[in-house]
């Protein structure tokens, strides 16, 4: 098993642009996570689903963010209208089902917003 | 609300030293705690898991503590090597949520 993927690992757009990224979690983890990393700061957490189930969602996914991970598998996060405060980098990180689990994360995908 | 702070915010030490590193949580209701290392401008990989009933984990040179009743634990670093630079965080798990809140990270840099 190669791990947690992450595609693409840089995008530049334009505000007011959507973009969406994909994570590709180990293949037996059934819980898959979304964080949003600023410069300096820890990672805080958006959303993570269990299987296909998004289970809980933060207050930082405003209307224009959406994710889904619609068989259970690899999911995809959508930002719509991006502005330039969504510049970040956003990690993806899967785990077996259990809090006992370690949660393993990807690379990231680092957005810039000009 | 759980709030999750690391001291000192950077270090800068020469190779060979042993060091600590702090993480402290408000909430001392936690299922675990994890620390992870983060490499410029990449992901983070876990270095040692805490559940709330253990008190320390070792992994090589390093070694963690937790201390619930008085919301802090240490990262514990052995005879430290430039390849230690990084940032270091650590993150809480609360029983009454699955998500992990970090803190803002420790930067490490070891120099020869």
């Amino acid at each position: 098993d190669t791990g947690v993927s992450q595609d693409p690992r840089h995008k530049i757009t334009k505000r007011g642009q959507n973009v969406t990224f994909r994570c590709d979690p180990i293949s037996e983890h059934n819980r898959l996570y979304w964080y949003r990393q600023t410069l300096g700061q820890g990672p805080e957490f958006l959303t993570y689903f269990q299987n296909e189930a998004q289970l809980e969602k933060s207050r930082l996914l405003s209307d224009r963010f959406s994710a889904e991970r619609p068989k259970g598998s690899f999911s995809t996060l959508e930002i719509q209208r991006t502005e330039q405060g969504d510049s970040a980098m956003y990690l993806c990180a899967s785990s077996l089902e259990g809090r006992q689990e370690t949660q393993y994360f990807g690379p990231g995908t680092r957005l810039l917003v000009l | 609300k759980q709030e999750v702070t690391q001291i000192p915010a950077a270090l800068s030490v020469p190779e060979g030293e042993n060091l600590v590193l702090n993480c402290s949580f408000t909430d001392s209701a936690i299922y675990n705690l994890q620390w992870f290392r983060q490499d410029p401008g990449k992901g983070l990989t876990s270095l040692l898991l805490i559940q709330s009933s253990q008190r320390e984990q070792t992994s090589g040179r390093l070694n963690a503590s937790l201390d619930k009743s008085s919301g802090r634990s240490t990262l514990y670093i052995a005879a430290s090597q430039p390849g230690d630079s990084a940032t270091y965080l650590c993150a809480a798990l609360s029983y009454n949520t699955d998500k992990l809140i970090f803190g803002t990270g420790t930067r490490l840099q070891v120099f020869p």
